[in-house]
């Protein structure tokens, strides 16, 4: 199956910096969805961006699908911003979408 | 609210009960599917219903699991003679059926602990 390789592992801000989350594929995907998992533990969907880039707020998110990986752009950071924030995405070659997810990237963002 | 819903939000069960987890997804999707997250990890896929149909189930569902879907709509988790290696958070997602496309949404979670 496929990989899914997120870095940072851990990442810590000071509030009102910007960052940038990189998740690579082992193989071609579709169906790529960043999630934010907050500290109740619902994922909660930030973007389903298979190819291109999309903006909402101070996120955004690029995926170049032919070079198997996707950024995701936290720009003026808030601890509200705090959480994992987790890649995932399924084979293109599959007959459905069973996400398969990255490890996560841990951000805490201070005061 | 017409988003995934998941009951218990919380479960603290002994070592060999029987526990029942139970997912509504959004109305109109028909494709279903059980995560398992556990401490530090990422969510890892254990089914996938498209309609009432379980499609495909994962190595992590041993005989102690079954999934259903009666009528298409919700559909229930049931882990019988739960150990202590069963203790994580059960994820709902559901998604609308459009070929190999569409975007998947999760439920608040199940969390499961076994004593």
């Amino acid at each position: 199956g496929i990989q899914v390789e997120q870095s940072p592992p851990d990442l810590i801000l000071q509030e009102g910096a910007n960052s940038t989350l990189r998740c690579n594929f082992s193989d071609s995907v579709n169906n790529l969805q960043w999630f934010h998992q907050n500290p109740w533990g619902q994922l909660i969907n930030l973007f389903y961006i298979p190819s291109g880039t999309k903006q909402n707020g101070r996120l955004s998110a690029t995926t170049v699908a032919t070079e198997r990986y996707s950024l995701l752009y936290i720009s003026s950071s808030q601890t509200t911003d705090s959480g994992v924030y987790f890649c995932a995405g399924t084979l293109f070659s599959g007959g459905y979408n069973k996400l398969i997810f990255g490890a996560g990237t841990r951000l805490a963002v201070h005061p | 609210d017409t988003g995934v819903s998941q009951d218990p939000r919380h479960k603290i069960t002994k070592r060999g009960q029987n526990v029942t987890f139970r997912c509504d997804p959004i109305s109109e999707h028909n494709r279903l599917y059980w995560y398992r997250q556990t401490l530090g990890q990422g969510p890892e896929f254990l089914t996938y219903f498209q309609n009432e149909a379980q499609l495909e189930k994962s190595r992590l569902l041993s005989d102690r699991f079954s999934a259903e879907r009666p009528k298409g709509s919700f559909s229930t988790l049931e882990i019988q003679r739960t150990e202590q290696g069963d203790s994580a958070m059960y994820l709902c997602a559901s998604s609308l059926l459009q070929g190999s496309t569409g975007e998947l949404f999760f439920g608040e979670g199940s969390r499961l602990t076994v004593l």
